[in-house]
């Protein structure tokens, strides 16, 4: 079983709806999850990162995080062509010295 | 002032060369990291190094090897390429090794032939 999960996709959303990512991670004892997003030919970026069972929005984007289910989600409101990207979920495990990414979901939103 | 900047952006190469790639932040973090990133845009670490001691070495061919001059500078220099080590190799850099918001350089995409 891979560490960190993610649908490949690709994802296609048309422009204003929601995009919904998700993620399965393997450690039951991680602490902490990050979502980055990596436009083609570009190094990833942070965008979002998350802690604690619940919900957490910032601006457009909404993480959320289940521990119970091992499960993390990245929502994106308003889906805009300038969302399209590879997304990639990020888990730091119990210990926390090696950040382990997915392979990425590729994001397209069409106009 | 770009926060983690590597040289070169692209290295094309032959087969049984040796290559480095360097890498430098601005950011004052302890911690800098090398990734490798794939065709299919899977990132895994390779190295990490805080304060300039080697923290994390994932299993990686010891024809790779780091080397952190100060706590700002981590290079890679890689001896006898082959063709599976073209990937785009990214540098990062975090606040500490469990503070793991990364910061990623632009890049050195290599291409062995």
């Amino acid at each position: 079983q891979k560490e960190v999960e993610q649908n490949s996709g690709p994802l296609s959303v048309p422009e204003g709806a929601i995009a919904s990512l998700n993620c399965t991670y393997s450690d039951r004892g991680s602490q902490s999850f990050f979502w980055y997003r990596q436009y083609s030919g570009k190094s990833p970026e942070l965008i979002m990162f998350i802690y604690s069972n619940g919900d957490k929005e910032d601006g457009r984007f909404t993480a959320q995080l289940n521990k119970a289910s091992q499960y993390v989600s990245l929502l994106i409101r308003d889906s805009q062509p300038s969302d399209s990207a590879t997304y990639l979920c990020a888990v730091l495990p119990p210990g926390g010295s090696r950040l382990t990414f997915g392979e990425g979901t590729q994001l397209t939103v069409n106009p | 002032d770009t926060a983690v900047s590597q040289t070169p952006k692209y290295l094309v190469t032959q087969m049984g060369n040796d290559k480095s790639i360097k890498c430098e932040q601005n950011l004052g973090h302890d911690t800098m990291y090398w990734y490798k990133q794939d065709s299919k845009k899977f990132l895994k670490i390779m190295f990490s190094y805080n304060n300039k001691e080697l923290i994390i070495n994932e299993t990686v061919p010891n024809r790779f090897s780091p080397k952190s001059p100060d706590k700002a500078h981590l290079n890679l220099h890689i001896n006898s390429l082959e063709l599976g080590d073209s990937a785009v190799y990214f540098c990062a850099s975090s606040q500490d090794p469990s503070y793991e918001k990364l910061f990623f350089g632009s890049g050195t995409q290599l291409s062995v032939l």
